[in-house]
């Protein structure tokens, strides 16, 4: 059964320390999305990739924030350092995007809780 | 840029009515997808309904259907029959099939539902 994986599920941190989350997206998949949802702003687009170049990175703030895809299997977010006003769930998505997103469906990981103290 | 607004943050349906939860967007592009999700408690995102923008016929799932007002750049999800596991949060996104952006999958705020037995 495929899915997108997510590590860590929770993560608890203080106020300056580093924080990678990582994504396994579905394989086949050619696009990858990371969003941050929290109360206040739903869910927001920080950055996506297709065929693991960025193409829009507009939602994440450039100083502290940064996401890569290193090869097909990873993606990553980073944020480095952290502050109190990260905490949030942070979500990576994958799908199959060639003309439209195909059969209407991104694939969703279970999120990763990120706690900053 | 692309912008999702979901102007109810909380709904609530007796348990057998219907319920209707709005969403509005703006876009100045032609070829695009709307898609209405829901996120339950265990944070699972799911995929309730999509609609293609060039099509006229609303689409419709079982006891989901949508009212897609291209003109007025509106997309309602009507849930009839509502069932206690209907109640999630329910998000509008709207996904760039063409220009500048596409691939680009945007959502609105969420709006609570609420199902009373």
């Amino acid at each position: 059964d495929a899915r997108v994986t997510q590590t860590p599920r929770h993560k608890v941190t203080e106020m300056g320390q580093e924080v990678t989350m990582r994504c396994q997206p579905i394989l086949g998949h050619n696009t990858v999305f990371w969003y941050r949802q929290t109360m206040m702003q739903g869910l927001e687009l920080l950055a996506y990739f297709r065929n693991r170049a960025p193409l829009d990175d507009s939602g994440m703030p450039k100083d502290r924030f940064s996401a890569e895809m290193p090869d097909a299997t990873l993606a990553t977010l980073k944020i480095q350092p952290s502050e109190p006003r990260d905490s949030a769930v942070y979500f990576c998505a994958s799908g199959l995007v060639w003309g439209s997103l195909k059969h209407g469906e991104l694939f969703f990981g279970e999120g990763s809780r990120l706690t900053v103290l | 840029a692309q912008t999702v607004t979901q102007s109810q943050p909380e709904m609530s349906v007796q348990e057998a009515e219907t319920v209707t939860l709005s969403c509005t967007y703006d876009t100045s592009e032609s070829d695009y997808y709307l898609f209405w999700y829901k996120q339950p408690p265990s944070r699972q995102m799911i995929l309730v309904i999509r609609q293609e923008a060039y099509k006229q016929q609303n689409a419709t799932e079982n006891r989901f259907s949508v009212n897609f007002q291209k003109a007025a750049k509106s997309f309602s999800l009507k849930i009839s029959d509502s069932q206690l596991g209907d109640a999630a949060m329910y998000f509008c996104a709207y996904f760039n099939a063409g220009g500048t952006s596409y691939g680009k999958l945007t959502f609105g705020q969420g709006t609570i539902l609420t199902v009373h037995p």
